[in-house]
């Protein structure tokens, strides 16, 4: 069964320092992976996406992804957060009925 | 209006109520989704239709019924919910899945229930 695991609840980080956050998925096949960003009151908007191809993901917002199928991982990466990026952040896999899966979610908090 | 709307933001009920919550998408989009998103929980499936036919039921109570008279609008009827059922409830809506390629899903901005 599809699986995706977000190691980490909450994340804190000082504005302008570099951001990863973890996302482990389980999947049979050649999984579609998906990073989405909620902010307070709001719905889920798509940060990236990868289907195939290039494994390295450039997404909106400058965030980018990693996919490395060994470590069954497709980490989120951003070089310099800015203020605006305290949000929630949900990485989720899906298959081809329709169907995404979603982590727990990670929210992140941006330190002035 | 763009994107995917819903009404109403915030919603409070009585477990004896009826209400409903409405989306409406205006993507051209052929699939409609309800989720739920509850604290500390990962956001559940409940509902997909596909051209208006209903492809998917995660298991959900009969309190909760589904509507989608056509491809822009999509309703959730609720009755006689209890206290878990507070939640943020969210739409989104996707060209449907080919088997070929894979539709990224546009969400609604949510409706807040809260269940007395």
């Amino acid at each position: 069964a599809q699986s995706v695991t977000q190691p980490d609840i909450h994340i804190t980080v000082s504005e302008g320092a570099s951001l990863e956050l973890r996302c482990n998925y389980s999947y049979g096949a050649t999984p579609y992976l998906f990073w989405y960003v909620q902010s307070p009151g709001q719905g889920l908007q798509l940060l990236l996406k990868y289907f195939s191809g290039d494994t390295l993901v450039q997404g909106i917002k400058g965030f980018e992804a990693e996919f490395k199928r060994s470590q069954s991982s497709f980490n989120l990466r951003k070089p310099s957060v800015h203020w605006s990026d305290a949000a929630e952040y949900f990485c989720a896999v899906g298959n081809r009925d329709d169907k995404i899966i979603f982590g727990k979610g990670t929210r992140l908090h941006i330190l002035p | 209006e763009t994107g995917v709307t819903q009404t109403p933001r915030h919603l409070v009920m009585g477990m004896t109520n009826k209400k409903s919550l409405k989306c409406e998408q205006h993507l051209g989009h052929n699939a409609m989704y309800w989720y739920k998103q509850s604290a500390k929980k990962p956001l559940e499936l409940m509902f997909v239709y596909n051209f208006k036919e209903q492809t998917e039921n995660n298991s959900v109570p009969s309190r909760f019924s589904p509507e989608c008279p056509n491809s822009s609008h999509l309703f959730l009827h609720l009755h006689t919910l209890q206290p878990e059922d507070s939640a943020l409830y969210l739409c989104a809506s996707s060209t449907p899945q080919t088997g070929v390629s894979y539709n990224e899903q546009f969400f609604g901005p949510g409706t807040r229930l809260t269940v007395l």
